[in-house]
């Protein structure tokens, strides 16, 4: 079963609007979690470092006003697209980090902006 | 900064025939891993590679790190439709994160 929860899996939202993505580790703890995204067809490509308790380390080019990450305890970070706009429609996925080096997907969450 | 590259891009295969993706880092790397992607799916992890030359199995599948930890290869034998995905590799030095390669998307004809 799935040890990376990700919700919701499919969101519409208005443009303008705000947009809250959840990742949970459901049977450990994660002080990484990662976020990623990903257009059709190609790879992951990462926004950011999720840190428990500490600001996230955003990748170059990704911008942290927009895209707001929040690792408020070992087994939640959240992705918030703020003021979405069409082209921020794409399919947005999250990881976990177990041990040391084990990473766990979450299901993903395909947002549509309209 | 570290590139991971993989060929080939598209791979289309007949069912019953072999196929192999080529992972190739421009840093040596502490270990890869490798994940498969089914289509509107989520990268699911195959397996991780640690040492330098190492070889895994996993029923078809076989996986090879290279000697110098710089390149890895997934050789599924006998492809069946059920192997239809995306293959990523992932190459991780300590003290870093994983860089995912761009993927081999594997087609598998009937």
């Amino acid at each position: 079963g799935a040890v990376v929860s990700q919700h919701p899996s499919r969101v519409i939202c208005k443009s303008g609007t705000s947009v809250k993505i959840e990742c949970r580790s459901l049977d450990f703890q994660a002080t990484t979690m990662f976020w990623y995204r990903q257009f059709p067809k190609q790879s992951l490509m990462l926004m950011a470092t999720s840190n428990e308790g500490s600001k996230a380390t955003y990748e170059q080019g990704v911008e942290k006003d927009k895209f707001l990450i929040n690792h408020a305890s070992l087994t939640l970070s959240t992705l918030t697209v703020t003021s979405a706009h069409p082209e921020d429609s794409s399919f947005y996925i999250c990881s976990a980090r177990s041990g040391a080096n084990t990473i766990y997907f979450g299901e993903g969450s395909w947002l549509t902006v309209v | 900064g570290q590139q991971v590259m993989q060929i080939p891009q598209y791979q289309h295969v007949q069912e019953g025939e072999d196929f192999t993706t080529y992972c190739n880092s421009s840093t040596t790397l502490s270990n890869i891993q490798w994940y498969k992607q089914r289509p509107g799916g989520h990268p699911v992890f195959l397996i991780q590679l640690v040492k330098s030359g190492e070889v895994k199995k996993q029923k078809r599948l076989t996986f090879q790190f290279g000697e110098a930890k710089k390149n890895s290869s997934l050789h599924i034998t006998a492809t069946q439709t059920t192997d239809v995905g995306t293959y990523f590799c992932a190459g991780y030095n300590y003290g870093q994160n994983f860089v995912f390669g761009p993927g081999t998307r594997l087609s598998v004809l009937p």
